[in-house]
């Protein structure tokens, strides 16, 4: 089936403890992103990556690392986790950058911090 | 960086027409998107603006004015399954998107 995976669904995890949230697309897109989700705050961007190889920084990437080794894979880890680091994280993949090119998300991961 | 404005809730009656606002201020612009995201689920592609004038698709329409930092998603006759958060995002000249919080749409029978 064509699209975005992410796992896993959910998660709760203790403070301090390190864990890495798997992102794969299967559309061959150029470009990747992975998104926060808080209420009352939207989506905000951690990390983006426009191909392969490379990634830059989004508007809230403290605390997060992310890697792109090939076009279908995007991790995104916390490397000591924090409760404010609690929140629905959605990855997203587009094909290329500009035009009509719309993002499309996968189905998120729920993370509890404690 | 982008400022994106649009209501928190909106109430409306089941084949009626609601009108969403959204208004932005950005340092590039290069595109407004409409998703549509139901409860639990991820976000999903409605509309895009990127010239000035109205795009309609079906039931749905969205409006730009870029001199004005001003975009509406109309729904029409709606329906219940229309009940969804819908989310207004900007494209900055990076190829960015910022999302603003979103409106929750509730149709009522």
């Amino acid at each position: 089936i064509a699209g975005i995976t992410q796992a896993p669904t959910s998660q709760i995890l203790a403070a301090g403890r390190r864990m890495t949230l798997r992102c794969t697309q299967d559309m061959r897109h150029n470009a990747m992103y992975w998104y926060r989700q808080d209420l009352g705050l939207g989506l905000r961007l951690i990390h983006y990556s426009n191909t392969a190889g490379t990634t830059g920084k989004g508007e809230v990437p403290d605390g997060y690392s992310v890697s792109r080794a090939n076009t279908d894979d995007f991790p995104l880890t916390l490397a000591s986790a924090v409760p404010s680091q609690t929140s629905v994280y959605f990855c997203a993949s587009s094909d290329s950058l500009g035009g009509a090119d719309t993002q499309y998300f996968g189905p998120g991961t729920r993370l509890t911090v404690l | 960086g982008q400022n994106i404005d649009q209501p928190t809730e909106m109430t409306a009656t089941e084949g009626a027409i609601v009108q969403i606002n959204c208004t932005y201020q950005t340092s590039g612009f290069n595109g407004l998107f409409w998703y549509q995201q139901h409860a639990g689920e991820a976000p999903t592609f409605l509309s895009y603006n990127v010239l000035d004038g109205l795009e309609e698709k079906g039931r749905f329409s969205s409006f730009l004015s870029r001199s004005k930092g001003y975009s509406y998603l109309l729904l029409k006759e709606l329906q219940m399954k229309d009940s969804a958060s819908y989310l207004c995002a900007v494209r900055d000249a990076d190829y960015k998107l910022s999302f603003g919080a979103g409106t929750t749409v509730t149709v009522r029978a």
